[in-house]
């Protein structure tokens, strides 16, 4: 399978700051790459595709203000957190995917952030 | 109705027994199906794409009934490290987006 990284792994931050968390793939070029983010004892939910050279497509109810996207080459996606509140402190997940021999896309997850605001 | 939904569990499992559980979906639509393990606090991880005629690796083996709407995962001879959430997701969308549904948690103990 692919290689997909994130950092940082873990952040901890005032409430009011901006946080940014990158997402590479390693050993693939990805066009697209997804945001996720997950509460305890929820599902990924999907926050935006992150479309290289374009505009992130977000999800209803993601305010795209808040949740800055950039995808600026083939391997590295970033998603900033901006003025950051305590009720944003979840697990965000990253994803990048290919298209396997059976015409399947499949999708790899970076490890994750875990985001704590105080 | 949620789109994709599975059985939370858990599901306690001896070591080296057989357990098997099912996802349904809503969205006749869905056209790519996975089975994805999640362990607490990590990231998913890829186990396997389902596929029409089903599929096997090791001894986990996926099945898609396109008529019924509904995946299913076999594990056979189970082991502990096969402790973890088993998450059905499905592609239904453009643009390869995925939909998860909540998660089977499996316990496997000695």
């Amino acid at each position: 399978g692919a290689v997909v990284s994130q950092h940082p792994s873990r952040v901890i931050c005032k409430s009011g700051t901006s946080v940014k968390i990158e997402c590479r793939s390693l050993d693939f070029q990805a066009t697209t790459m997804f945001w996720y983010r997950q509460f305890p004892k929820q599902s990924l939910m999907l926050m935006a595709t992150s479309n290289e050279g374009s505009k992130a497509t977000y999800e209803q109810g993601v305010e795209k203000d808040k949740f800055l996207i950039n995808h600026a080459s083939l391997t590295l996606s970033t998603l900033t957190v901006t003025s950051a509140h305590p009720e944003d402190s979840s697990f965000y997940i990253c994803s990048a995917g290919y298209f396997r021999d059976r015409g399947t896309y499949e999708q790899y997850f970076g490890p994750g952030t875990r985001l704590t605001v105080t | 109705r949620k789109e994709v939904e599975q059985d939370p569990g858990p599901f306690n499992v001896p070591e080296g027994a057989t357990v098997a559980f099912n996802c349904t979906y809503s969205n006749s639509a869905s056209q790519s199906f996975f089975w994805y393990r999640q362990d607490c606090r990590k990231e998913p991880k890829l186990l396997m794409s389902v596929y029409s005629s089903g599929n096997e690796d090791g001894r986990f083996t996926a099945q898609l009934n396109r008529a019924s709407q509904y995946i299913s995962l076999l594990i056979r001879d189970s082991k502990l490290s096969d402790s973890a959430t088993y998450l059905c997701v499905v592609n239904y969308a453009a643009g390869n987006k995925l939909t998860f549904g909540g998660g089977t948690r499996v316990l496997v103990k000695p």
